[in-house]
Protein backbone atom coordinates (compact mmCIF):
# COMPACT_ATOMS: atom_id res chain seq x y z
CA UNK A 1 0.00 0.00 0.00
CA UNK A 2 1.56 3.43 -1.04
CA UNK A 3 1.77 5.67 2.04
CA UNK A 4 2.93 9.40 2.04
CA UNK A 5 3.60 10.92 5.31
CA UNK A 6 4.59 14.59 5.59
CA UNK A 7 5.95 16.29 8.31
CA UNK A 8 7.21 19.94 9.39
CA UNK A 9 4.12 22.16 8.95
CA UNK A 10 3.50 24.74 11.14
CA UNK A 11 3.71 28.16 12.68
CA UNK A 12 6.42 30.57 11.36
CA UNK A 13 6.67 34.57 11.00
CA UNK A 14 7.03 36.18 7.89
CA UNK A 15 10.40 36.23 5.80
CA UNK A 16 10.97 32.98 8.14
CA UNK A 17 11.84 29.51 6.81
CA UNK A 18 10.64 26.10 7.41
CA UNK A 19 11.38 22.65 5.88
CA UNK A 20 8.72 19.93 4.82
CA UNK A 21 8.83 15.98 4.86
CA UNK A 22 7.59 13.52 3.00
CA UNK A 23 7.83 9.99 4.18
CA UNK A 24 7.40 7.30 1.33
CA UNK A 25 7.05 3.78 1.62
CA UNK A 26 4.65 1.07 -0.50
CA UNK A 27 6.42 1.62 -4.01
CA UNK A 28 9.69 2.26 -5.22
CA UNK A 29 10.77 5.89 -4.38
CA UNK A 30 14.25 5.66 -6.49
CA UNK A 31 12.09 5.50 -9.70
CA UNK A 32 9.57 7.57 -9.03
CA UNK A 33 8.62 11.52 -9.99
CA UNK A 34 7.60 13.58 -7.02
CA UNK A 35 6.05 16.85 -5.89
CA UNK A 36 4.49 19.45 -4.36
CA UNK A 37 1.08 20.85 -4.58
CA UNK A 38 -0.96 23.36 -1.69
CA UNK A 39 -4.03 24.81 -0.47
CA UNK A 40 -4.77 27.50 1.14
CA UNK A 41 -7.31 27.74 3.17
CA UNK A 42 -10.84 27.46 1.65
CA UNK A 43 -9.26 27.48 -1.98
CA UNK A 44 -8.22 25.61 -4.88
CA UNK A 45 -5.70 23.81 -5.33
CA UNK A 46 -2.12 24.94 -6.49
CA UNK A 47 1.23 23.64 -8.05
CA UNK A 48 4.03 24.22 -5.82
CA UNK A 49 6.74 21.86 -8.14
CA UNK A 50 8.16 18.45 -9.10
CA UNK A 51 11.43 16.70 -8.54
CA UNK A 52 11.94 13.87 -11.71
CA UNK A 53 13.80 10.53 -10.84
CA UNK A 54 17.23 10.09 -10.77
CA UNK A 55 17.22 8.31 -13.65
CA UNK A 56 15.75 11.07 -15.49
CA UNK A 57 18.27 13.26 -14.20
CA UNK A 58 16.82 14.61 -10.92
CA UNK A 59 15.74 17.70 -12.40
CA UNK A 60 13.11 20.00 -10.24
CA UNK A 61 10.81 22.76 -11.76
CA UNK A 62 8.29 24.99 -10.05
CA UNK A 63 5.66 27.70 -10.05
CA UNK A 64 6.42 31.37 -10.78
CA UNK A 65 4.99 32.07 -6.71
CA UNK A 66 7.68 30.30 -5.24
CA UNK A 67 10.12 30.19 -7.85
CA UNK A 68 13.57 31.49 -6.15
CA UNK A 69 12.40 30.58 -2.74
CA UNK A 70 11.98 27.22 -1.93
CA UNK A 71 13.91 24.25 -3.07
CA UNK A 72 12.60 20.59 -3.83
CA UNK A 73 14.90 17.73 -3.36
CA UNK A 74 15.14 14.18 -2.71
CA UNK A 75 16.69 11.66 -0.29
CA UNK A 76 16.20 8.30 -2.57
CA UNK A 77 18.56 5.95 0.36
CA UNK A 78 15.89 7.27 2.94
CA UNK A 79 12.73 7.35 0.70
CA UNK A 80 12.06 10.74 1.52
CA UNK A 81 10.73 13.90 -0.10
CA UNK A 82 11.45 17.64 0.93
CA UNK A 83 10.21 20.84 0.45
CA UNK A 84 12.70 23.64 1.60
CA UNK A 85 10.42 27.02 2.40
CA UNK A 86 12.32 30.43 2.21
CA UNK A 87 11.67 33.73 2.42
CA UNK A 88 7.62 32.95 3.36
CA UNK A 89 4.90 34.85 2.88
CA UNK A 90 1.75 35.15 4.44
CA UNK A 91 0.39 33.77 1.09
CA UNK A 92 2.26 30.29 1.88
CA UNK A 93 -0.03 29.63 4.35
CA UNK A 94 -1.83 26.11 3.07
CA UNK A 95 -1.80 22.81 3.63
CA UNK A 96 0.73 21.37 1.59
CA UNK A 97 0.63 18.26 0.03
CA UNK A 98 3.01 15.49 -1.09
CA UNK A 99 2.13 13.70 -3.94
CA UNK A 100 3.61 11.11 -6.36
CA UNK A 101 3.38 10.97 -10.25
CA UNK A 102 1.99 8.99 -12.65
CA UNK A 103 0.44 8.84 -15.74
CA UNK A 104 0.93 12.96 -16.19
CA UNK A 105 -0.56 13.93 -13.12
CA UNK A 106 -0.72 13.20 -8.92
CA UNK A 107 -1.95 9.56 -8.73
CA UNK A 108 -1.40 9.26 -5.16
CA UNK A 109 -1.98 12.06 -2.11
CA UNK A 110 -0.44 12.08 1.75
CA UNK A 111 -2.96 13.63 4.18
CA UNK A 112 -0.87 17.12 4.09
CA UNK A 113 0.87 19.20 6.76
CA UNK A 114 -0.48 22.85 7.45
CA UNK A 115 2.22 26.07 6.99
CA UNK A 116 0.49 29.20 8.46
CA UNK A 117 2.83 32.44 7.76
CA UNK A 118 1.60 35.51 10.65
CA UNK A 119 3.15 37.48 12.52
CA UNK B 1 -0.20 29.76 -18.46
CA UNK B 2 -2.81 27.52 -19.48
CA UNK B 3 -6.14 28.74 -17.61
CA UNK B 4 -8.44 25.53 -16.78
CA UNK B 5 -12.35 26.99 -16.43
CA UNK B 6 -14.60 24.97 -15.22
CA UNK B 7 -18.75 24.86 -14.92
CA UNK B 8 -20.56 24.73 -13.43
CA UNK B 9 -19.12 25.75 -10.00
CA UNK B 10 -21.63 24.34 -7.86
CA UNK B 11 -23.91 21.39 -8.73
CA UNK B 12 -26.57 20.03 -6.91
CA UNK B 13 -28.02 16.86 -7.89
CA UNK B 14 -30.19 14.49 -7.09
CA UNK B 15 -29.18 10.88 -5.79
CA UNK B 16 -29.07 8.21 -8.29
CA UNK B 17 -29.71 10.93 -11.24
CA UNK B 18 -26.78 11.65 -13.85
CA UNK B 19 -24.50 14.84 -13.31
CA UNK B 20 -21.62 15.97 -15.74
CA UNK B 21 -18.63 18.65 -15.30
CA UNK B 22 -16.91 20.54 -18.26
CA UNK B 23 -13.79 21.67 -18.61
CA UNK B 24 -12.05 23.62 -20.73
CA UNK B 25 -8.40 24.62 -21.38
CA UNK B 26 -6.85 27.74 -22.96
CA UNK B 27 -5.02 25.70 -25.39
CA UNK B 28 -4.61 22.26 -26.80
CA UNK B 29 -3.79 19.50 -24.05
CA UNK B 30 -2.69 17.17 -26.51
CA UNK B 31 1.21 16.69 -25.64
CA UNK B 32 4.04 16.05 -28.44
CA UNK B 33 4.19 12.51 -27.56
CA UNK B 34 0.51 11.91 -28.94
CA UNK B 35 -1.09 11.88 -25.07
CA UNK B 36 -3.51 14.40 -23.75
CA UNK B 37 -2.51 14.71 -20.10
CA UNK B 38 -5.90 15.69 -18.67
CA UNK B 39 -6.63 14.70 -14.98
CA UNK B 40 -9.52 14.81 -12.68
CA UNK B 41 -9.89 14.63 -9.13
CA UNK B 42 -12.44 13.91 -6.53
CA UNK B 43 -11.57 15.81 -2.97
CA UNK B 44 -14.50 15.08 -0.35
CA UNK B 45 -15.02 16.83 2.79
CA UNK B 46 -11.82 17.51 5.18
CA UNK B 47 -9.79 14.81 2.80
CA UNK B 48 -7.09 14.76 0.85
CA UNK B 49 -7.27 14.85 -3.09
CA UNK B 50 -8.08 11.57 -4.72
CA UNK B 51 -7.37 11.31 -8.59
CA UNK B 52 -9.87 9.60 -10.40
CA UNK B 53 -9.25 9.67 -14.26
CA UNK B 54 -5.85 9.76 -16.12
CA UNK B 55 -5.09 11.10 -19.67
CA UNK B 56 -8.78 12.04 -20.53
CA UNK B 57 -10.78 8.60 -19.82
CA UNK B 58 -8.63 6.11 -17.90
CA UNK B 59 -9.98 5.15 -14.70
CA UNK B 60 -7.42 4.92 -11.69
CA UNK B 61 -7.39 1.64 -9.51
CA UNK B 62 -10.49 1.50 -7.08
CA UNK B 63 -12.54 4.39 -9.03
CA UNK B 64 -16.44 2.90 -9.31
CA UNK B 65 -17.09 2.36 -13.14
CA UNK B 66 -20.03 5.52 -12.25
CA UNK B 67 -17.55 7.90 -13.54
CA UNK B 68 -16.26 8.40 -16.96
CA UNK B 69 -14.40 11.35 -18.39
CA UNK B 70 -13.98 11.77 -22.19
CA UNK B 71 -13.19 14.97 -24.68
CA UNK B 72 -10.21 15.96 -26.85
CA UNK B 73 -8.15 18.60 -27.16
CA UNK B 74 -9.29 21.55 -25.07
CA UNK B 75 -13.09 20.00 -24.16
CA UNK B 76 -13.27 17.77 -21.42
CA UNK B 77 -16.11 15.68 -19.35
CA UNK B 78 -16.39 14.21 -16.18
CA UNK B 79 -19.37 12.33 -15.72
CA UNK B 80 -21.05 10.44 -12.90
CA UNK B 81 -24.06 8.15 -14.14
CA UNK B 82 -25.94 8.07 -10.85
CA UNK B 83 -25.13 10.33 -8.25
CA UNK B 84 -24.71 8.55 -4.54
CA UNK B 85 -23.85 10.70 -1.30
CA UNK B 86 -20.49 9.86 -1.01
CA UNK B 87 -19.80 11.71 -4.44
CA UNK B 88 -20.43 14.80 -2.51
CA UNK B 89 -17.25 16.99 -2.71
CA UNK B 90 -15.52 19.20 -5.22
CA UNK B 91 -14.05 18.11 -8.37
CA UNK B 92 -10.72 19.64 -10.02
CA UNK B 93 -9.91 19.15 -13.30
CA UNK B 94 -5.96 19.61 -14.15
CA UNK B 95 -3.79 19.37 -17.05
CA UNK B 96 -0.33 17.54 -16.99
CA UNK B 97 0.75 18.78 -20.39
CA UNK B 98 2.27 22.28 -20.03
CA UNK B 99 4.16 23.59 -17.19
CA UNK B 100 3.36 24.85 -14.91
CA UNK B 101 0.40 22.40 -14.61
CA UNK B 102 -2.77 23.78 -14.08
CA UNK B 103 -5.71 23.23 -11.92
CA UNK B 104 -9.53 24.26 -12.81
CA UNK B 105 -11.12 26.44 -9.99
CA UNK B 106 -13.17 23.19 -8.64
CA UNK B 107 -16.74 22.43 -9.41
CA UNK B 108 -18.68 21.71 -6.08
CA UNK B 109 -21.37 19.02 -6.18
CA UNK B 110 -23.83 18.46 -3.32
CA UNK B 111 -27.27 16.57 -2.80
CA UNK B 112 -30.15 18.46 -3.62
Amino acid sequence: EVQLVESGGGLVKPGGSLRLSCAASGFTFTNTWMSWIRQAPGKGLEWVGLIKSKADAGTTDYTAPVKGRFTISRDDSKNTLFLQMNSLKTDDTAVYYCTTLWGGGPNFWGQGTLVTVSS
Amino acid sequence: DVVMTQSPLSLPVTLGQPASISCRSSQSLVYSDGNTYLNWFQQRPGQSPRRLIYKVSNRDSGVPDRFSGSGSGTDFTLKISRVEAEDVGVYYCMQGTHWPWTFGQGTKVEIK
